[in-house]
């Protein structure tokens, strides 16, 4: 399978707990993408990089996350002193050239 | 804020009958519109999209309609088969950037 992957695919952890995941985007893709998508709700867009440089990130992005793509290929999305609220499926997504991203199958973090 | 409204919430269909999801979206710049469906426990995948010099694009049962003008794209989904019951969600590329603003989904149920 060359899709996106993520890893673990589920998460619980307690509250004040880091908690760290990890993307592979589909060989090749140079750009990286992460979501947070909350019940009922679209994704929401995090961040996102373009090789290994980060080129955008969200007011959603509070000073608790951080995300890193060191080689330009894989990207890690950690969260620092987890809180009830962060609890969503965090979804990761690479495109190419164009405009289309392909999403993974997500992270479901559960924040007791 | 951009943003992403996408109409109906729900919806119900009899097998065989078509399914139009309607979306509207507020950055005049926006010029690259996808389609997503999501499974239960799974990320969202890619089911058709449209770019802004096009006004309507179709694949097999599925097509896509883009009013420029009135900002208001729409999905079709003739024929529909209970294996298309998902969330379905619209978004607009948000001008100047590469991250997607998506809808609130809509969750097609197709009755047998």
């Amino acid at each position: 399978d060359t899709g996106v992957s993520q890893d673990p695919r589920h998460k619980i952890t307690k509250r004040g707990q880091n908690v760290t995941f990890r993307c592979d985007p589909i060989s090749e893709h140079n750009r990286l993408y992460w979501y947070r998508q909350t019940l009922g709700q679209g994704p929401e867009f995090l961040t996102y990089f373009q090789n290994e440089a980060q080129l955008e990130k969200s007011r959603l992005l509070s000073d608790r996350f951080s995300a890193e793509r060191p080689k330009g290929s894989f990207s890690t999305l950690e969260i620092q002193r987890t809180e009830q609220g962060d609890s969503a499926m965090y979804l990761c997504a690479s495109s190419l050239a164009g405009h289309e991203q392909f999403f993974g199958p997500g992270t479901r973090l559960t924040v007791l | 804020g951009e943003n992403v409204e996408q109409h109906p919430s729900t919806l119900s269909v009899q097998e065989g009958d078509s399914a139009v999801i309607k979306c509207t979206y507020s950055d005049s710049a926006s010029n690259y519109f996808p389609w997503y469906k999501q499974e239960l426990g799974k990320g969202p995948q890619l089911i058709i999209d449209i770019r802004s010099n096009v006004g309507e694009k179709k694949d097999q049962r599925i097509a896509v309609t883009l009013n420029k003008t009135a900002k208001h794209f729409s999905l079709h989904i003739t024929e529909t088969q209970p294996e298309d019951s998902a969330v379905y969600f619209c978004a607009a590329l948000h001008s100047g950037t590469y991250k997607y603003i998506f809808g609130t989904g809509t969750r097609l149920k197709v009755l047998a």
